[in-house]
């Protein structure tokens, strides 16, 4: 969906190397999440932000930090990049009101070497 | 949230009709129901949400027994473009539990021609 951008799309680090992706939406919704997908699973939740002032960790926090600048943007950082952190990663937005109609960017392919 | 079931895997053929049933045995009273599609490699794409009967879209129908405690995804006449993973979830449509949000393995639908 055109409305919810991540940069980079494609991303190879090595271990220890901090880095960061980045989610940027044009449909003003005051809800995003960070999810990761890895091969042949469902998705996990990292974290997750209703507005700028309320960030909440998800299932698997560990490893992560987020960052809400702004209603529209909202960053995930690797801290130190580990290998088992090699995954498919999504952002998306909601609106409060319907807040399972969720809109996927269209991924980041993270490989950590 | 309330923890879903779904098969595995659905194989049809094009121009079927297909019915994917998700179970949700501890479902709460203000939890709606949510089906999501995914491609490979894409981020996951709402497809039809509802409370109770039956709810229908452009793309499918959702039908709901009376009790609440599986839900049924109606696909008309699939084609191969169908073929992808469906998800099923179930929650407060307000997000409650947020932190607990999994997606699941979903069911994967194979279209043949």
């Amino acid at each position: 969906d055109a409305d919810v951008t991540q940069t980079p799309r494609n991303r190879i680090t090595k271990t220890g190397k901090r880095i960061m992706l980045e989610c940027s939406q044009t449909k003003g919704h005051d809800r995003m999440y960070w999810y990761r997908q890895d091969p042949g699973l469902g998705l996990r939740l990292i974290y997750y932000s209703f507005d700028v002032k309320d960030i909440n960790k998800g299932e698997i926090s560990d490893g992560y930090s987020v960052s809400r600048q702004a209603q529209a943007k909202f960053s995930l950082s690797l801290e130190s990049a580990i290998p088992n952190q090699t995954a498919l990663y999504f952002c998306a937005t909601s609106d409060r009101d319907r807040h399972y109609e969720q809109y996927f960017g269209p991924g980041t392919r993270l490989t950590v070497t | 949230l309330a923890k879903t079931t779904q098969p595995i895997s659905m194989d049809s053929y094009e121009g079927q009709e297909v019915n994917i049933t998700c179970s949700h045995n501890n479902i709460a009273t203000n939890d709606y129901i949510t089906w999501y599609q995914q491609f490979p490699s894409q981020g996951p794409r709402f497809i039809i949400q509802g409370y109770k009967t039956k709810v229908t879209n452009e793309v499918a129908s959702l039908f709901i027994p009376a009790d609440r405690k599986s839900s049924t995804l109606s696909l008309p006449r699939v084609s191969l473009s169908d073929t992808a993973v469906y998800y099923c979830l179930v929650g407060d449509r307000y997000g409650g539990a947020t932190n607990k949000l999994i997606f699941g393995t979903g069911t994967l639908l194979a279209v043949q021609p």
